[in-house]
């Protein structure tokens, strides 16, 4: 079946630090390929996503892109801020009997210090 | 703002009650979707609606679960005979139907369930 595996964390940066965080991924056919985030006492909201190979998705100063070679996904920022603290989730969609679902990682906790 | 809603959004409950949780998707999605998120972990698929028909449920949902969406519109999702292993973070998301193109789903801020 479907899988996503993230790197695992917590991740603490300080400030204007580089973020990477890793995502790898198993699946059939062409899933499209997402970055939700969650912030403390929030819902899962959508970061970035990219529909299709070499594909690169952006958002906020967050960047993937989507590597069907290597079925990877890794969410990149050159510069974090305090606010960019939260836990970010990879996910894919594919098909399942008839409708998409979303197969998602174990997240990533980052902590941005000031 | 017209987002994916859900409530109660805390409830604590003692082992063995009932527990009943609602959805109210975005107005124009036909699509409805429960998910089950643990702590640390990411969330996982219970089962969705398509309308007011429930088309697919996970071997996760249990036969102490179930499901509804009566008119097509808001859903609700009880929990009989609660235990503690029940407790989690219970995500409802809406979209139109396959997801859109690409599968994107909007996400309700959660109901959590805490079973004393």
């Amino acid at each position: 079946g479907d899988s996503v595996t993230q790197m695992e964390g917590p991740v603490t940066l300080s400030e204007e630090a580089f973020l990477t965080i890793n995502c790898t991924y198993t699946a059939t056919g062409y899933p499209s390929l997402f970055w939700y985030v969650q912030y403390p006492g929030e819902g899962l909201q959508l970061l970035l996503k990219a529909t299709k190979a070499d594909d690169k998705g952006s958002n906020k100063g967050f960047e993937a892109t989507y590597r069907k070679e290597t079925t990877s996904f890794h969410l990149e920022k050159g510069s974090v801020q305090v606010s960019d603290s939260a836990v970010y989730f990879c996910a894919l969609s594919s098909f399942s009997g008839s409708a998409r679902q979303l197969t998602f990682g174990s997240g990533t906790q980052l902590t941005v210090l000031p | 703002d017209t987002g994916v809603s859900q409530n109660p959004r805390h409830k604590i409950t003692k082992r063995g009650q009932n527990v009943t949780f609602r959805c109210d998707p975005i107005s124009e999605h036909n699509r409805l979707y429960w998910y089950r998120q643990t702590l640390g972990q990411g969330p996982e698929f219970l089962t969705y609606f398509q309308n007011e028909a429930q088309l697919e449920k996970s071997r996760l949902l249990s036969d102490r679960f179930s499901a509804e969406r009566p008119k097509g519109s808001f859903s609700t999702l009880e929990i009989q005979r609660t235990e503690q292993g029940d407790s989690a973070m219970y995500l409802c998301a809406s979209s139109w139907t396959s997801g859109g193109p690409h599968g994107e789903l909007f996400f309700g801020e959660g109901s959590r369930l805490t079973v004393l």
